[in-house]
């Protein structure tokens, strides 16, 4: 089975500083990793996904995030933040040749103007 | 291109009734999935299915039901609700291999 941590429910940060949303997994096998964006009342849209090669994999809107095999960790960073960013963050993995998603409890990015 | 839809967005009901969500895609993926999000959960899985007339338990199956006769349909139904199933619902398709699109979600009150 696999288990998602993201550790932080909350993190606000002053618009135009760096983030760093953290992601640590769990699993006995190897995964694909996601990062899902969810604005306000809407569904879930994908960041970006890590599915093999390169270990820093880039995404819409100017995030990208490293997996880190011997920390098994996906940790979602943005160099400079914009009040649009503003949702809630959600980190998933998915067995290899499996389609099932286990999700993290998700992290909120509130950004102060 | 509408894309994955829900219907309804919201829905209020009582203890003790049925109620089915439904979920349409128009890309003809063969991997539907139905989610529940509550705070301090994220999103947990109810029930997939890999292809028609194929469904599959996830991580909190009890009390759904669901069904998959065509590709394209893959309606969840709350056989008799409960207080507990008060949630957004979310559904999902994907392509084997790919990443999960999801639809706007249902939020449903169970009173």
């Amino acid at each position: 089975a696999q288990s998602v941590t993201q550790l932080d429910s909350q993190v606000p940060v002053f618009e135009e500083a760096p983030v760093e949303l953290r992601c640590n997994y769990s699993s006995s096998v190897s995964v694909y990793l996601f990062w899902y964006v969810q604005y306000p009342n809407q569904g879930l849209q994908l960041l970006l996904k890590y599915l093999s090669g390169s270990t820093l994999v880039k995404g819409i809107n100017g995030f990208e995030a490293e997996f880190n095999k011997s920390q098994t960790s996906f940790h979602l960073r943005k160099p400079s933040v914009h009040i649009s960013d503003t949702a809630e963050y959600f980190c998933a993995v998915s067995p290899l040749g499996n389609e099932k998603l286990t999700f993290g409890t998700g992290t909120r990015l509130t950004i102060i103007p | 291109d509408a894309g994955i839809t829900q219907s309804p967005r919201y829905k209020i009901t009582e203890t003790g009734r049925q109620v089915t969500l439904m979920c349409h895609q128009t890309w003809s993926h063969s991997y539907m999935f139905w989610y529940r999000q509550d705070l301090g959960h994220g999103l947990r899985l109810i029930y997939y299915s890999a292809a028609a007339d194929i469904t599959d338990k996830g991580e909190v199956p009890d009390g759904y039901v669901v069904s998959r006769s065509k590709t394209e349909n893959f309606p969840l139904t709350l056989e008799s609700a409960t207080r507990s199933q008060t949630s957004v619902y979310f559904c999902a398709s994907s392509i084997q291999g790919n990443e999960q699109f999801f639809g706007p979600g249902t939020r449903l009150t169970v009173l």
